[in-house]
């Protein structure tokens, strides 16, 4: 079974629409968690932390539940500049091993 | 502005050549990675190092080895490149043991091996 898992999409959604994602993760262990953004041909980088009582920047709001071991991001008022992959990112101190999900992919249409 | 730097954004190599990638970050960070990333599978840790001449394997070791000879550099060596070794290659770097502490990027360095 995978560490982190993501449902690649693809999502398109028309601007101003709003989007989720949710992401699962397997191990109980897993102690930080993350959302990161790629744009297509870039490296990725850190779009938000997720803590346990969810948080939120702006037009994201990012959520954990760690009973059920998974995670979400959710994007209000899509912009097109909101295209790109997006990535759910688990860490687990132990190891300082970042496990990544495949990716979901993002299209705002005008 | 933060930065980690790969030495090639594009490298061709033929089967059999041994090659070089090599990492740079000026954040003096104590952690620093080598991923793979392949359409479908995601991101892959091939190998990470959390101090100079320290080094884990991640979950795809086979056919690499890396360097870490000073704090701000990490070196991933393929002995004999193979056509299964066409990928693109991410570095990154992290500080600290904190648990929420971010992963900083290279720009990718996209190998084929013909």
């Amino acid at each position: 079974r995978k560490e982190v898992e993501q449902d690649p999409g693809p999502f398109n959604v028309p601007e101003g629409a709003t989007v989720a994602f949710n992401c699962t993760y397997s191990n109980s262990a897993s102690q930080s968690f993350f959302w990161y953004r790629q744009d297509c041909r870039k490296e990725p980088k850190l779009l938000m932390s997720v803590y346990s009582s969810g948080n939120e920047d702006g037009r994201f709001t990012a959520q954990l539940n760690r009973a059920s071991q998974y995670i979400s991001l959710l994007i209000r008022d899509s912009k097109l500049s909101d295209s790109a992959t997006y990535l759910c990112v688990v860490n687990r101190t132990t190891g300082n091993q970042f496990y990544f999900g495949t990716g979901t992919s993002l299209t705002v249409i005008p | 502005d933060v930065k980690v730097t790969q030495s090639s954004r594009y490298l061709v190599k033929r089967t059999g050549e041994k090659v070089f990638l090599e990492c740079v970050q000026d954040m003096d960070h104590e952690n620093m990675f080598w991923y793979r990333q392949d359409p479908g599978l995601g991101l892959r840790l091939i190998y990470f190092s959390y101090d100079v001449k320290m080094k884990e394997k991640g979950d795809i070791p086979e056919g690499y080895s890396v360097s870490r000879e000073k704090k701000e550099r990490f070196s991933l060596i393929l002995e004999s490149a193979s056509t299964n070794q066409t990928s693109m290659y991410l570095c990154a770097s992290t500080g600290g043991q904190g648990s929420y502490n971010e992963q900083f990027f290279g720009p990718g360095t996209r190998l084929t091996v013909l």
